[in-house]
């Protein structure tokens, strides 16, 4: 199946810092690739979706300004946490779409845990 | 939008025991997956199954479309099956693409004893 790559696994920041997550698919190209966020023993919840060479789209309530997003290439996309809060603190999930056989497959970065001091 | 309703919540099994999760859709959909989330957070994509019947080695799925429902079999489970599994569907109206904007349900939390 499709790999896609995500990094950090886990990072530490005292708070007002940014923070860049990046995820990159490894062996296919995605010209959306899309981004969660998951509080412990709860769903997925879709931020936003992340677009090639365009705007991200960000679901309602979701602040844009806090949570930056670039797509510069059909492998990599990026989020950036800016001036980061406690409350930010969680488990970000980057996914990507392959089509195989007509069908669209999503495939996961492995997550990386925020946590805010 | 499309509701997705998985039970049951919580599941502990004995190792080598078999298991049915299910998954409850309300709208007709055109993208229905399940994914299995281990300890460390990794999703894995187990099946694309938005009709019919898939095998994978000791897993299997059924999607009966008309009766809106997916249902996940583990046979002889192993404790590296413990985890949490999610269905997630996208609703027949909302297009072709971006599978990722489907809606995802709360989860089975699988444990296997030894």
């Amino acid at each position: 199946g499709a790999v896609v790559s995500q990094h950090p696994s886990r990072v530490i920041c005292k708070s007002g810092t940014s923070v860049k997550i990046e995820c990159r698919s490894l062996d296919f190209q995605a010209t959306t690739m899309f981004w969660y966020r998951q509080f412990p023993k709860q769903s997925l919840m879709l931020m936003a979706t992340s677009n090639e060479g365009s705007k991200a789209t960000y679901e309602q309530g979701v602040e844009k300004d806090k949570f930056l997003i670039n797509h510069a290439s059909l492998t990599l996309s990026t989020l950036t946490v800016t001036s980061a809060h406690p409350e930010d603190s969680s488990f970000y999930i980057c996914s990507a779409p392959s089509w195989g056989r007509g069908n669209e497959k999503l495939f996961f970065g492995s997550g990386t845990q925020l946590s805010v001091l | 939008g499309i509701q997705v309703e998985q039970s049951p919540p919580d599941l502990i099994l004995q190792e080598g025991a078999n298991s049915t999760l299910r998954c409850n859709f309300s709208d007709s959909v055109n993208n229905l997956q399940w994914f299995h989330q281990n300890p460390w957070g990794q999703l894995i994509n187990l099946f694309y199954i938005p009709s019919g019947t898939k095998q994978n080695g000791r897993l299997s799925a059924t999607t009966v479309a008309t009766e809106r429902y997916s249902l996940l079999y583990i046979s002889s489970s192993q404790t590296t099956d413990s985890g949490v599994y999610f269905c997630a569907a996208r609703g027949a109206d909302q297009g072709n693409t971006n599978a990722g904007k489907s809606t995802f349900g709360d989860g089975t939390t699988l444990t296997v004893k030894p």
